[in-house]
């Protein structure tokens, strides 16, 4: 079952705004990843941060993790029309790659 | 990184028939794994595909319904067996970073959207 939630589960905003996704899991991770999907393609990986982490910066992305809380968020600055998809949280909770992925935050970036 | 080629990337079938996708990798790896996403949901694993021994599934999916072959470390097939309109979805392979700690992201293909009638 999954493990991870998110929400809000749509998010819709004017271009140039900032957009905040939340992401809570349930047991002890060793990292969790945050994947972009455009209209059910494959999968874009974004952002990995690790369990000793707590924030980690690309680009317009800013990914922040408080394992106390059990709970990451995802913040994309000035959001731009090409933001517009759905966002998953996964989170990798014994090494080898197999992730359990939240329901996702679909976004739409009005221009 | 890792790059990864599945196919078919699309396919319409009949209900009762199978479909098998195929999952190819240009690296050696140890793991693979297949996830289902079905309309509008997240991706659900499916299952992981172990060169040199049987694939491990996950609770709600069977071997009978989902026989997974991996015959090298850079291959696997997914077979999605008698077919009902509840099994259209999108079916994706991953393969985990292959670092030192293996803490890295995971890679995924393009996906196959498959749709029952």
């Amino acid at each position: 079952s999954q493990q991870g939630e998110e929400d809000p589960q749509a998010l819709s905003i004017q271009e140039g705004e900032n957009a905040t996704m939340n992401c809570s899991y349930k047991t002890s991770i060793n990292n969790l990843q945050w994947y972009r999907q455009n209209s059910g393609r494959g999968l874009v990986h974004l952002i990995l941060i690790r369990s000793n982490e707590r924030e980690k910066h690309s680009g317009r992305l800013r990914v922040t993790l408080d394992t106390s809380k059990k709970s990451s968020s995802l913040l994309i600055t000035a959001s731009r029309a090409a933001d517009t998809a759905s966002y998953f949280c996964a989170t990798d909770y014994r090494q080898g790659g197999k992730l359990i992925f939240g329901q996702g935050t679909e976004l739409s970036v009005k221009p | 990184s890792a790059v990864i080629s599945q196919k078919p990337s699309r396919d319409i079938c009949q209900r009762g028939t199978s479909l098998t996708i195929q999952c190819q990798v240009d690296s050696q790896v140890t793991m693979m794994f297949w996830y289902r996403q079905q309309p509008g949901q997240s991706l659900t694993l499916i299952a992981t595909a172990n060169q040199g021994s049987e694939a491990t599934y996950e609770s709600g999916f069977v071997i009978d319904k989902f026989p997974i072959s991996r015959p090298n470390l850079t291959f696997s097939t997914l077979t999605v067996s008698n077919m009902s309109p509840e099994d259209s979805s999108i079916y994706l392979c991953s393969v985990a970073g292959q670092g030192a700690s293996m803490n890295t992201e995971a890679f995924f293909g393009q996906g196959t959207r498959l749709t029952v009638v």
